[in-house]
């Protein structure tokens, strides 16, 4: 079976430093991989996502994933945060037929 | 404006009671899904559907039921049976239900059960 982990269920960051969302996959197979957003009492809302080619996905509002086969890895980064990326950041890999979503990392960002 | 919409955005049930959330969407997709959120378990599939008049069952339908009479259209009932229906459910679609398509979800209805 597919299992996501999102290595940090909570991640406190100041205005303007860097962060980076880790996720792990268990899979033997190709799979697809995702980061979806979700802003306080909101549905989710795609960053961006990984289907093949070159291994480092660019997304919306600066956000970056690398994907990497070896570590079975996707590990989500942003070089300089914002007040308002303060949300909940959830990590889905293809599993089968459907999506398998991590339990999510919740960024918190500070002034 | 295109998307997604879901109601009520909070729910209450009583025991024994069967309640249905609203799920409409004008993106004229083919798929489309309902998820359960739990704090700290992100989310889980309940029922998905891929065309009108079919649907198939997720990880954790049991307890659920759901219709899909129109395209635009993907109601979730939580029947008596669910025994823990108190979550977030969030409903989704995608164009063509294929797994590697942008899904894109509504707002979410949060049951609570009175």
């Amino acid at each position: 079976a597919q299992s996501v982990t999102q290595l940090d269920s909570q991640v406190p960051v100041f205005e303007e430093a860097p962060v980076e969302l880790r996720c792990n996959y268990s899979s033997s197979v190709s799979v697809y991989l995702f980061w979806y957003v979700q802003y306080p009492n909101q549905g989710l809302q795609l960053l961006l996502k990984y289907l093949s080619g070159s291994t480092l996905v660019k997304g919306i509002n600066g956000f970056e994933a690398e994907f990497n086969k070896s570590q079975t890895s996707f590990h989500l980064r942003k070089p300089s945060v914002h007040i308002s990326d303060t949300a909940e950041y959830f990590c889905a890999v293809t599993h089968d037929y459907k999506l398998s979503f991590g339990a999510g990392t919740t960024v918190t960002v500070r002034a | 404006d295109g998307g997604i919409t879901q109601s009520p955005k909070y729910l209450f049930r009583k025991e024994g009671q069967n309640v249905t959330l609203s799920c409409e969407q004008n993106l004229n997709h083919d798929a489309m899904y309902w998820y359960r959120q739990d704090p700290g378990q992100g989310l889980r599939l309940i029922y998905y559907s891929q065309i009108v008049n079919d649907f198939q069952k997720g990880d954790i339908a049991e307890g659920y039921s759901v219709s899909r009479e129109k395209k635009e259209s993907f109601p979730l009932t939580v029947t008596s049976a669910q025994k823990n229906p108190t979550a977030f459910y969030l409903c989704a679609s995608s164009i063509g239900g294929t797994v590697q398509e942008t899904q894109y979800f509504g707002p979410g209805t949060r049951l609570l059960v009175l």
